[in-house]
């Protein structure tokens, strides 16, 4: 199964609140778990990414939290502002796939000031 | 300045024509990508190449075809045999060599079937 389940669907956040993204997976070949921002009418960016091997990862007010055993990871966003308004998509990649990336369906973040 | 551009930013197609999308990149990455995305779904693989004169299907190839004549070109076409082409299409590439191949993305085409 090579789908990557995300939710919420959308999220509204207040500005200095903390958003939380998850996702969820069942093929236990992925070994890189990368979350891409991408703003409205722009290609998707890396923001951070992850593999099983440790269960967080911290860069600035970005964090993942990765619970390899129940197979799931989720994207913490701290002290959220507006500017991190935009859609975050998870993802899974194993090295036997040519690096082909599964997407979870995306989460829409929006940060009220 | 490297990256990926992807041209044009906006098409509009009539029902029964093929368009061809442009991706070009400077990065010297080995492998390139196409998906599309649609309103609330996630980024879907339609075509990747791993290497010049060779690529493969991906999720959603149907109604698609590419080539890979350059390393750092990759054009996608939509046939008129793609039956609901209106979506928004990005490129990206990855060093397959090195680490988890991390995609770079371009900035994407919006198609429109009038």
């Amino acid at each position: 199964q090579q789908q990557v389940k995300q939710s919420p669907q959308s999220l509204i956040v207040q500005k200095g609140g903390i958003s939380i993204i998850n996702c969820a997976y069942e093929n236990t070949a992925f070994d890189y778990f990368p979350w891409y921002q991408q703003f409205p009418g722009k290609g998707p960016a890396l923001l951070i990414a992850i593999r099983p091997d440790v269960s967080e990862k911290k860069e600035g007010r970005f964090t993942i939290s990765f619970n390899k055993s129940a197979k799931q990871f989720s994207l913490h966003i701290m002290d959220s502002q507006p500017g991190d308004s935009a859609t975050y998509f998870c993802a899974a990649t194993s090295s036997g796939s040519a690096r082909q990336l599964t997407f979870g369906s995306g989460t829409q973040l929006t940060v009220l000031p | 300045d490297g990256g990926i551009t992807q041209s044009p930013k906006y098409l509009f197609r009539k029902e029964g024509q093929n368009v061809t999308l442009s991706c070009e990149q400077n990065l010297n990455h080995d492998a390139m990508y196409w998906y599309r995305q649609d309103p609330g779904q996630g980024l879907r693989l339609i075509y990747y190449s791993q290497i010049v004169n060779d690529f493969q299907k991906g999720d959603i190839a149907e109604g698609y075809s590419v080539s890979r004549e350059k390393k750092e070109s990759f054009p996608l076409t939509v046939t008129s045999a793609q039956k609901n082409p209106t979506a928004f299409y990005l490129c990206a590439s990855s060093m397959m060599s090195t680490g988890e191949g991390e995609q770079f993305f371009g900035p994407g085409t919006r198609l429109t079937v009038l």
